[in-house]
């Protein structure tokens, strides 16, 4: 099956700085990575996600980069603010049964 | 619509007690899914409904039990729980199972077992 590490678990940043966090996956056939948001008490929100056949995505401040060779991919925020903070999940997934294969989850705090 | 609903939002229930979760989507999506969240952990897969049918059951114990009604339902019955199956429990609901696709999260039940 498909392991999904991620790091660091916890993150904190000051207001305006850029946030890195980056993930791992072993399954080569994986070809699907969403990053999702959740907020204390809230639901998970998918904030960017992108398909094996792009190397970058960007949206306003979040980006996502994806290395298939080193199976890798990262989430960056720029411009940070107290809104970003939450707790930050990626995931992997596969082109049939869309199982998702969730990372640890990353705590972002965003210092004002 | 573009929002998965559950219902109750929070559930207090006793290790004898039958209750059940309730989950709707009308996104029109035919793949519909049951996860379980701990405190400060990822959310856990339990059941996949793809097109009505049961495609994928996590090992979960028989204490849950999944029903897909119709396309846009998905209930999960609970009876004889045990305490540490306090925890979130998450809907999602996507387009289907069978590729990639976008998961969209509803905001859960939060069910505590004493």
């Amino acid at each position: 099956g498909e392991n999904v590490e991620q790091h660091p678990s916890t993150l904190s940043v000051q207001e305006g700085d850029s946030a890195v966090i980056k993930c791992t996956y072993s399954d080569s056939a994986s070809n699907y990575f969403p990053w999702y948001k959740q907020e204390l008490g809230k639901r998970p929100q998918l904030i960017i996600d992108i398909r094996s056949n792009v190397g970058e995505k960007k949206d306003q401040r979040i980006a996502v980069t994806l290395n298939k060779t080193a199976k890798h991919f990262s989430l960056h925020i720029t411009e940070t603010q107290p809104e970003d903070s939450a707790v930050y999940f990626c995931a992997a997934s596969k082109n049939t049964g869309n199982q998702f294969y969730f990372g640890t989850g990353t705590s972002l705090t965003v210092i004002p | 619509d573009t929002e998965v609903t559950q219902t109750p939002k929070h559930l207090v229930m006793g290790m004898t007690n039958k209750k059940s979760l309730k989950c709707e989507q009308h996104m029109g999506h035919r793949a519909m899914y049951w996860y379980k969240q701990k405190a400060k952990k990822p959310p856990e897969l339990m059941f996949v409904y793809s097109y009505e049918k049961l495609s994928i059951n996590e090992s979960v114990p028989s204490r849950f039990s999944p029903e897909c009604p119709n396309s846009s339902l998905l209930n999960l019955h609970l009876h004889a729980l045990q305490p540490e199956d306090s925890a979130l429990y998450l809907c999602a609901s996507s387009q289907d199972s069978l590729r990639w696709e976008t998961q969209y999260f509803g905001p859960g039940t939060r069910l505590l077992v004493l």
